[in-house]
């Protein structure tokens, strides 16, 4: 079945810091790929999504390029504010057609703290 | 303005006594999905409805049952909570399948 595998956390930064949070994942055929972002007290947001293999996918400067070849999905942003701090969760759908089409299949999070 | 609706935030409810979480949707979405999500674990789909045609998971358990009345709402009803279902349960909404699913900010539940 599909599975994705997040890195392990938490991790903690300095503002202005380089930010990258890895993701892989297992799954049959081409699925859709996403990033969502829990903020303390929320529930969970689309940040980025990628539907095809070297899509990237960006938003508030968060990049991930869709790296079939590796099966990766990592989540990268060049300067993070204290504002990012949030748990990111790493997300595939399956392709059109199959029994996990529409539905998600989670990681277990990465906790962000970023510092002043 | 939220969209997707969980009721209530926290919901305390005894061992084996019926308990029931509500998620509504301004949305007008089609479809409506339950998930759990344990501390520090991946939320996990436990069913979704596309309209009114119910998809449950093959390994949630019996234990748990859903009802979508109409569009705006879907209930998720646990008959006898266990120890071990006690978690953060994340209702969400997408206009298709495979389209942007939206999520309200969950109910946690405790049970004593």
């Amino acid at each position: 079945g599909n599975s994705v595998t997040q890195m392990e956390g938490p991790v903690t930064l300095s503002e202005e810091a380089f930010l990258t949070i890895n993701c892989t994942y297992t799954a049959t055929g081409y699925p859709s790929l996403f990033w969502y972002v829990q903020y303390p007290g929320e529930g969970l947001q689309l940040l980025l999504k990628a539907t095809k293999a070297d899509d990237k996918g960006s938003n508030k400067g968060f990049e991930a390029t869709y790296r079939k070849e590796t099966t990766s999905f990592h989540l990268e942003k060049g300067s993070v504010q204290v504002s990012d701090s949030a748990v990111y969760f790493c997300a595939l759908s399956g392709n059109a057609g199959g029994t996990s089409y529409g539905k998600l299949t989670f990681g277990q999070g990465t906790i962000l703290t970023v510092h002043p | 303005d939220a969209m997707v609706i969980q009721n209530p935030r926290y919901q305390v409810t005894q061992f084996g006594k019926p308990v029931t979480l509500s998620c509504s949707q301004t949305l007008n979405h089609n479809v409506m999905y339950w998930y759990q999500q344990k501390s520090s674990q991946a939320p996990k789909l436990l069913f979704h409805y596309y309209d009114k045609d119910f998809n449950n998971e093959a390994d949630t358990p019996d234990n748990f049952q859903s009802r979508r009345p109409n569009t705006s709402f879907c209930f998720l009803d646990i008959r006898s909570p266990g120890l071990g279902d006690a978690a953060m349960y994340l209702c969400a909404t997408s206009r298709v399948l495979g389209a942007e699913a939206f999520f309200g900010q969950g109910t946690r539940l405790t049970v004593v």
